[in-house]
């Protein structure tokens, strides 16, 4: 089963930033917080990923809380090709053989 | 463009049929996954491989099979089919065994419809 525990739908408008929250208090201190997009029924996209420091790349950034328990992505100016639903994975012992245990997501509505 | 490759992209069989369905991974990953997504059950990991090996089992039905052959590539086989089975079927491949430090990254899947 998830470990994580994420808002159902959100909404953002275009050009703003939006800030995805996520639990994962089960999180053990050597498992990542992994997240990913699934575009209307595409691959789920690799966004990003961190341990404990807050990470940022070309797509997004993370912020994790310092017990770890809980972490934001940022996509810092939305646009419309960022509808998607967003899923946060932490926890749960996929590190143990590498797979991820996927939720049910945040399904993020950008409108113009 | 994830670098994983999976055939077809559509499939339409009947029930009690079998099918194959093909993944090559990024170049240089190690790990195949293979995943399931119906709607009504979202993300289901059904299996990993890892150089060969079977690594971790997820909620795979017995009639389901996969293996990960030298090259690297990785078929998943499915047979005596049933409408339920209708779904979306992704691979995904890691250079590692996933995980820590290792993103899983997938390909487009392939759409089974099951008649």
């Amino acid at each position: 089963d998830a470990k994580t525990t994420q808002p159902t739908s959100m909404d953002c408008a275009e050009g703003r930033a939006a800030n995805l929250p996520c639990n994962h208090s089960t999180i053990s201190g050597n498992e990542y917080v992994y997240w990913y997009r699934q575009i209307h029924s595409q691959g789920p996209q690799y966004i990003i990923h961190g341990l404990k420091n807050n990470e940022t790349n070309e797509m997004a950034s993370l912020i994790i809380t310092e017990d770890r328990k809980s972490s934001t992505l940022i996509l810092p100016h939305a646009t419309l090709r960022d509808t998607a639903v967003y899923y946060c994975i932490g926890g749960g012992g996929y590190n143990q053989g590498g797979k991820l245990i996927f939720g049910q997501g945040t399904e993020l509505s950008v409108k113009p | 463009d994830s670098g994983v490759t999976q055939t077809p992209k559509h499939l339409i069989t009947a029930t009690g049929q079998r099918v194959t369905l093909r993944c090559s991974p990024r170049s240089g990953d190690l790990s195949v996954y293979w995943y399931q997504q119906s709607l009504d059950q979202g993300l289901q990991f059904l299996i990993q491989y890892y150089n060969g090996e079977e690594r971790a089992k997820g909620n795979i039905l017995e009639r389901f099979s996969a293996q990960q052959f030298p090259d690297l590539h990785s078929e998943l086989n499915l047979s005596s089919l049933e409408l339920g089975d209708s779904a979306l079927y992704f691979c995904a491949s890691s250079v590692g065994v996933g995980g820590h430090n290792s993103p899983l990254h997938f390909g487009n899947g392939t759409r089974l419809t099951v008649t």
